[in-house]
């Protein structure tokens, strides 16, 4: 049973450029949630997406945008980016059967604006 | 606002036991959640109480008082891979939206 899986693993871009990271959650998970993590810093949400729609948002600019497909995966899309957004984000899936507090983080995607 | 409160670091000896507490201040409270993170890791989840009271899973434990808006995390017989960041996380808004704390280091010492 694959655990939660996130790409790219790194990534380096730009100020200005724009970035689109991808997760798929655990089989059986129908909810996914998307952090950003500063060094020394505690996740931070972004928002979560529930049967392809967006359902809760954390305090972040409309540069940061996402997507969850029918498959219950998801893209976070991030533009103009500055080089405040260089931190890990972190996708985390939950629901469906496995109940709805226990959250399962994937890897997570570093991020380095430069 | 929301805000957490926790130690931002703490050193325990292997095999004692230490206590890593959480205080918050949400606008909303379902449940208080504690998840580890190793180094360069992702973060793992430990346990969830919604209501008060203490539940135990194998040599971690965690406590919550509602009326306190305090909880802590109990780790037992510390083994030097305890070694870790912990986060506290309150779901305050329904469908997870989720505020963590800033997280307590853990060093284990020999």
């Amino acid at each position: 049973d694959a655990g939660v899986t996130q790409s790219p693993t790194h990534l380096i871009k730009t100020r200005g450029q724009q970035v689109t990271l991808r997760c798929s959650p655990k089989s059986g998970h129908d909810t996914v949630s998307w952090y950003q993590q500063a060094l020394g810093q505690g996740p931070q949400f972004i928002f979560q997406y529930y049967e392809e729609e967006e359902r809760q948002r954390g305090n972040f600019p409309d540069r940061f945008s996402g997507h969850q497909f029918p498959n219950y995966s998801s893209e976070l899309n991030v533009n103009a980016l500055l080089l405040g957004d260089s931190a890990l984000y972190l996708c985390a899936s939950s629901g469906g059967l496995a109940g709805g507090e226990t959250q399962y983080f994937g890897p997570g995607t570093r991020l380095l604006v430069l | 606002g929301q805000s957490l409160e926790q130690p931002s670091e703490v050193t325990a000896v292997e095999g004692a036991i230490v206590q890593i507490n959480c205080t918050y201040q949400t606008s909303g409270f379902y449940g208080l959640s504690w998840y580890q993170q190793h180094d360069g890791g992702a973060p793992t989840f430990l346990s969830y109480n919604a209501l008060d009271g203490l539940e135990e899973t194998g040599r971690f434990s965690s406590f919550l008082s509602r009326s306190d808006s305090y909880g802590y995390l109990l780790l037992q017989e510390l083994q030097m891979k305890d070694s870790a960041s912990y986060f506290c996380a309150v779901d305050s808004g329904g469908y997870q939206k989720v505020t963590f704390g800033t997280g307590t280091k853990l060093q284990v010492i020999p």
